[in-house]
């Protein structure tokens, strides 16, 4: 049974650029939610995807947008990069029915130059 | 004011030590609580969910306190493994999790 599987792992973009990060979540989960790890510091909720739907969103600006699609799987989009982006990205899935567990995947670490 | 509180540390024990890290948070509202660990360069890991009568998995022992807004997790017998950071976390509402900043624990031979 594979875990929360996410792509790419690293990537290099520069300022300006726009950057799409993918997961696909554990078997049979049905939620996802995405994460913001700078260097040194805990993750910050970005945002929380549920039957193709943005369900909750955390302090984020417009530039970060997502997508679920109805296999579940999910996508992060950053537009307008800016230096203060460069960090890792986690993606985590659970049910719906317990938020609680929510189970990580590896990250794509995104370096802004 | 952070939404959720730690000491970022680092530790440093040597193994076979009792290390104590604290955590505070502040929305009344929250739901549940968690300790994660995070290995360097790796996603968290669940380590074990807090609960108000407090609870305890082999050497880890985990106590919410509400009234205080205040969760520990307690680590007997350090072994080199256990070296990594600890985060705190609560859920706010719906799997919004909130985390610290995390503590380093560092365990020496």
């Amino acid at each position: 049974d594979a875990g929360v599987t996410q792509s790419p792992t690293h990537l290099i973009k520069t300022r300006g650029q726009q950057v799409t990060l993918r997961c696909s979540p554990k078997s049979g989960h049905d939620t996802v939610s995405w994460y913001q790890q700078a260097l040194g510091q805990g993750p910050q909720f970005i945002f929380q995807y549920y039957e193709e739907e943005e369900r909750q969103r955390g302090n984020f600006p417009d530039r970060f947008s997502g997508h679920q699609f109805p296999n579940y799987s999910s996508e992060l989009n950053v537009n307008a990069l800016l230096l203060g982006d460069s960090a890792l990205y986690l993606c985590a899935s659970s049910f719906a029915e317990s938020y609680n567990e929510q189970f990580f995947g590896p990250g794509t670490r995104l370096t802004v130059l | 004011r952070k939404e959720v509180e730690q000491d970022p540390g680092p530790f440093n024990v040597p193994e076979g030590a009792t290390v104590a890290f604290n955590c505070t948070y502040s929305n009344s509202a929250s739901q549940s609580f968690f300790w994660y660990r995070q290995d360097c360069r790796k996603e968290p890991k669940l380590l074990m969910s807090v609960y108000s009568s407090g609870n305890e998995d082999g050497r880890f022992t985990a106590q919410l306190n509400r009234a205080s807004q205040y969760i520990s997790l307690l680590i007997r017998d350090s072994k080199l493994s256990d070296s990594a950071t600890y985060l705190c976390v609560v859920n706010l509402q719906g799997g919004k999790l909130i985390f610290g900043q995390g503590t380093e624990l560092s365990v020496k031979p």
